[in-house]
Formats: C-alpha cells, structure tokens, sequence
C-alpha cells in the first residue's frame, strides 16, 4: 500500500486558514485520499475524501492536483477546538495504513 | 445511536494474563476493524472483518485473535498478555465491503505489567 508523508506538526492561530499537505507519489489508480481528525482520548473521526480536483464538505475541503502525487487538507477560520492530529491516508482497499499525522497546535 | 461501542475503557493486566476486549456497533455496518496505537504513532491495523464469519489480518497480527460471531460483535483476545502489547486499541466500523473505516469507538486503555 502506497505510503504518505505529512508534516510532523504545525501551529497557526485562531481566525487563520490552515493547509495540510500531505504527499503521496506511489497513489494508485484505485486509491482514494481520505483524512481523520483526532483530539486525546478519542478514535479517529472521518472528515472528508477524494479522488481528483476539489471537494468540500461543512467541515473542510480537499485540494488534489491533477497528477494526484499530493492533497491539501484546508481548515478555514479554525479555532481552538480544532488542535487535534490529522491523518492523511490513501483507501484502495479494505486495508489502509495510517500515518503518523500532523499534529496541529491552534494558538490563541 | 451509540455508534462504537468498546468495553472495558481501561484494563491492567500481567504478563501471561489472557483477556478479551469487546466491540459493538449498532449501525448495520459490514466491516469491522481493530487498530493499536502506541505513544506519538499513528494506528495500525491488527485484524479486519469484511462481515460475519470472515477475517483477515493486518499489519500487526501476532499476538492476537479475533472472532467475528455476527454482524454487530468483533472481539479482540490477547491470549498471553505481553507488555509489547501495552497501547491503546481501537474498534471501528463502516458500511462498505471497500469502505474505510468511518466510525472509531473511543478506544481500550491496556497496560500489561
């Protein structure tokens, strides 16, 4: 399964946009990228997928580019509450691996 | 809706100790999935569950057992508990024979001694 690469940790502050991109050079033709949210003491949650070009849900959007090598995760206007680790992975099978995440420290 | 529901929250076991953890989802969802996840690491996947009856390993398999006695249970049994296997587990489901995994429980405490 294709492996991706994902800044460690970043910090941004309330009212910012934040963008997290995560690179995927092995994707296969089949894989979708997905990316999880996660706060202390809890499982995962699902934010959002995609295959090619944009998608954009209540939460985020997603920005792939045409050769589909990287994705963007965008959180607009994020607050405190969205300090959290965000896993970037890719879905072509049942199987999928996570990474070790972005680890996104929201300052006041 | 409960969702994912893990059982217990927490456990301390001893070396050598066998147990079982549990995992119920009410959402009619076919593929079940357990996940450990250790200090600064993301999740890794010890067994799936495309539906009843079925299993198939993941990346971490030793160690572990699974059943899959119907559709809403997949239990994970630590047979001889090492201290190797101290982390956090997570239980999730979705409703898709390709589908990730969309719904997490809140995840099992085990520290083994």
């Amino acid at each position: 399964l294709a492996k991706t690469t994902q800044p460690i940790s970043m910090d941004s502050y309330e009212g910012q946009e934040v963008n997290i991109t995560c690179s995927h050079n092995n994707i296969a033709t089949n894989d979708y990228i997905t990316w999880y949210q996660q706060f202390p003491s809890q499982g995962p949650r699902f934010i959002i997928q995609g295959y090619k070009t944009k998608v954009t849900n209540e939460v985020a959007s997603l920005f792939i580019p045409a050769d589909r090598k990287s994705s963007t995760l965008s959180l607009p206007r994020v607050s405190l509450s969205d300090t959290a680790v965000y896993y970037c992975l890719l879905r072509g099978d049942d199987k999928i691996i996570f990474g070790k995440g972005t680890r996104l420290h929201i300052l006041p | 809706n409960a969702g994912v529901t893990q059982t217990p929250k927490f456990q301390v076991l001893k070396t050598g100790q066998s147990m079982t953890l549990q995992c119920a989802q009410d959402m009619n969802h076919n593929s079940m999935y357990w996940y450990r996840q250790d200090p600064g690491m993301g999740l890794r996947l010890i067994y799936y569950s495309a539906s009843e009856g079925t299993t198939d390993k993941g990346e971490v398999p030793n160690g572990y057992n699974v059943s899959r006695l119907n559709k809403r249970e997949f239990s994970l049994r630590l047979e001889s508990a090492a201290p190797s296997q101290t982390s956090v587990y997570f239980c999730a489901s979705s409703d898709g024979g390709r589908g990730q995994p969309q719904h997490f429980g809140d995840g099992t405490r085990l520290s083994i001694l």
